[in-house]
């Protein structure tokens, strides 16, 4: 596609409960990454690829978030056991290499 | 130190005038730097890469720095609608597609 699609766009889980986010980056693009977005703006890197291998997992908090990005399927970004503090808006982003495309973000709420 | 910092803001301006952001950064191996323009916690939209000669589109123009490690973002006779929040993004020495945000400096126009 010619824009990075994320779903759901808002997503309510309680804590405890797994969430999983999904994006199709543009189609062409080898480099998806993952950011998440709390209120004080900061973009924090959580994980990227290059096509369907891990590139640079160092900002993934590996006991409860796990991501894939398989042939011919969307991205996915998985969170097991949601706590408070991931609720963020998490944006997901394709590159050919050089700039980066977000997609509309996923807002997760966890209550 | 931040390894990529800019002034919050809010910059508040009258329409027509000329508003000028400064974005600093520590890598000096750093290689591609970019403003992006956030609206109200949407998605991050590339308003600009930047390059060493310097560039400019319409009412926006961007320097950069590499021996003072900045860069800038001039926007001449500013509109309403050019009120959001501007991110700095610097990309990491190439070959690690990584990218440092600065946390937005946040830019509103008023009438």
């Amino acid at each position: 596609g010619e824009e990075v699609a994320q779903t759901p766009k808002h997503l309510v889980r309680g804590e405890g409960q797994k969430a999983k986010l999904y994006c199709a980056p543009i189609k062409g693009h080898s480099y998806v990454f993952w950011y998440q977005q709390v209120l004080k703006n900061e973009f924090k890197f959580l994980i990227s690829f290059q096509n369907e291998n891990v590139f640079d997992e160092t900002g993934m908090p590996k006991e409860r978030f796990s991501a894939k990005c398989l042939p011919n399927s969307p991205c996915s970004l998985e969170i097991q056991a949601t706590k408070l503090e991931d609720s963020a808006v998490y944006f997901c982003a394709s590159s050919p290499g050089g700039e980066l495309f977000f997609g509309e973000g996923s807002r997760l709420t966890v209550l | 130190r931040k390894e990529v910092e800019q002034d919050p803001g809010p910059f508040n301006v009258p329409e027509g005038a000329t508003v000028a952001f400064n974005c600093t950064y520590s890598n000096s191996a750093s290689q591609s730097f970019f403003w992006y323009r956030q609206d109200c916690r949407k998605e991050p939209k590339l308003l600009m890469s930047v390059y060493s000669s310097g560039n400019e589109d319409g009412r926006f123009t961007a320097q950069l720095n590499r021996a003072s490690q900045y860069i800038s973002l001039l926007i001449r006779d500013s509109k309403l609608s050019d009120s959001a929040t501007y991110l700095c993004v610097v990309g990491e020495p190439s070959g690690t597609y990584k990218y440092i945000f600065g946390t937005g400096t946040r830019l509103k126009v008023l009438a």
